[in-house]
């Protein structure tokens, strides 16, 4: 099975910084990745969809590259109501099934 | 609007099994797969398993084999998850979402608790 390793699990920061999330697949996934945030007693929320698509109404401050194995998550001038989980996803195109990586928790710095 | 409504919270004892459902609307029910996802008290997510609506196949988590069913029931729209054998490793948040379909993408139900509790 794939895995998915995220990093860091944690960070501390602040209005108008620029955070940056990695992932990375075990092996080759394409670009067959997705970004999620969670808020506390929320479901997930998609945010970035194959790696690097913007999904519909999602602000352009959040972005994602990245294919193969390596991947990045960004936001840029967080703002405050970006304090939250974020998660990353791996998704099998042949077969349905999903992996998360372990999260990161955005806090105020 | 594309919708999931899930039942309401459990609480079980150990060794018992639950079932929580996930009513589908605003979009044809067969044509998409419907995946469980797990998210235990201060921890990340944990996919279960998926179930296609259309011919009733599934694929579990190997963590989960043996231990969780997926059903669905076309009629109604809605997707089961039943989960036995329950211990306190199983107290989560149980999310059903909706695969996405080319360009239609994903979308989740608001959750339910399973607290396992003596």
């Amino acid at each position: 099975d794939i895995q998915m390793t995220q990093s860091p699990s944690s960070l501390s920061a602040s209005v108008g910084d620029r955070v940056t999330v990695t992932c990375q697949a075990s092996q080759d996934i394409s670009n067959y990745l997705n970004w999620y945030q969670q808020k506390p007693g929320k479901a997930p929320e998609l945010l970035i969809y194959d790696a690097s698509n913007l999904a519909t109404g999602v602000p352009s401050r959040f972005s994602g590259s990245g294919s193969g194995t390596d991947f990045t998550f960004t936001i840029n001038s967080l703002q405050p109501e970006d304090f939250a989980t974020y998660y990353c996803q791996q998704y099998d195109d042949l077969r349905p099934r999903w992996t998360f990586g372990q999260g990161t928790k955005v806090e105020v710095k | 609007q594309v919708q999931m409504v899930q039942s309401g919270a459990e609480v079980k004892k150990p060794g018992a099994s639950v079932k929580v459902s996930c009513k589908a609307s605003g979009y044809t029910f067969t044509h998409y797969n419907m995946h469980w996802v797990r998210q235990a008290p201060g921890r990340g997510l944990e996919w279960l398993g998926v179930i296609n609506p259309s011919g009733g196949g599934t694929s579990y988590a190997q963590k989960f084999q043996g231990r969780v069913t997926l059903t669905r029931d076309t009629a109604t729209s809605t997707v089961y998850m039943e989960l036995s054998s329950l211990t306190s490793e199983d107290t989560a948040v149980y999310y059903c979402a909706r695969d996405r379909r080319g360009d239609d993408l994903y979308s989740w139900g608001q959750g339910t608790l399973v607290t396992v509790s003596s």
